[in-house]
């Protein structure tokens, strides 16, 4: 039971360049959420889905871009990484939107 | 602005004793509140929901209360063991979506 993993789970990369953050759950959740948690903040929502090829945005939704073509999948896109997305990224994903389940995070650095 | 505050101070007890934890919450009117568990590089773990509805919710040695009148849930964990040591998160229902708190840190000492 893989339940739902991301990758990769460290990334370094540089200030202009593109990034993709994956995300794949495997209950068929319908929902599925992207979080950034920074220290002092909490967790801040990115996107969320609620089906395939539907998604909206959340608290903190500029830079990103998020698509949902298979509902396992919930990939998350940095178009031109800035310092200030430095982060760790949770992906989670949920049955019918309440309980929560959480993938183990990816530590991203933009330098 | 609507906004969630829990225990500002890291919480540092005794094994054996009880830890309360505070979320406090305004403009928010949220139809439940969740609380997580989340140890140092990990992600959240679900605990427990608590319905508008509901005054008190029960999990082993853990409780939580919610006071809408207040805009307070309490988060209790009763015989508290070294293996609680975590940071806890609040997340009460915001537009049908969850909000989290910052979360307060308990150190369990042996």
């Amino acid at each position: 039971d893989a339940g739902i993993t991301q990758s990769p789970r460290y990334k370094i990369t540089e200030t202009g360049r593109q990034v993709t953050l994956m995300c794949h759950q495997t209950w068929n959740h319908s929902y599925m959420f992207w979080y950034r948690q920074d220290l002092g903040h909490g967790l801040r929502l990115i996107y969320y889905s609620a089906a395939a090829d539907i998604t909206d945005k959340g608290e903190v939704p500029d830079g990103y871009v998020v698509s949902r073509s298979k509902t396992e999948n919930f990939p998350l896109t940095l178009e031109s990484a800035t310092r200030s997305q430095t982060s760790v990224y949770f992906c989670a994903s949920s049955e019918v939107g309440d309980t929560q389940y959480f993938g183990p995070g990816t530590r991203l650095t933009v330098l | 602005s609507q906004k969630i505050e829990q225990n500002s101070e890291a919480l540092n007890i005794q094994e054996g004793k009880t830890a309360t934890l505070t979320c406090n919450y305004t403009n928010y009117s949220p139809a439940y509140l969740q609380w997580y568990r989340q140890d140092p590089g990990r992600g959240p773990v679900f605990l427990l929901l608590i319905r508008e509805n509901e005054k008190e919710k029960r999990k082993e040695r853990l409780k939580v209360t919610f006071d809408t009148t207040l805009k307070q849930s309490l988060f209790h964990i009763t015989a508290s063991q070294p293996a609680d040591s975590a940071t806890y998160l609040c997340a009460p229902l915001n537009d049908y979506k969850l909000s989290f708190g910052a979360g307060t840190t308990v150190t369990v000492r042996a």
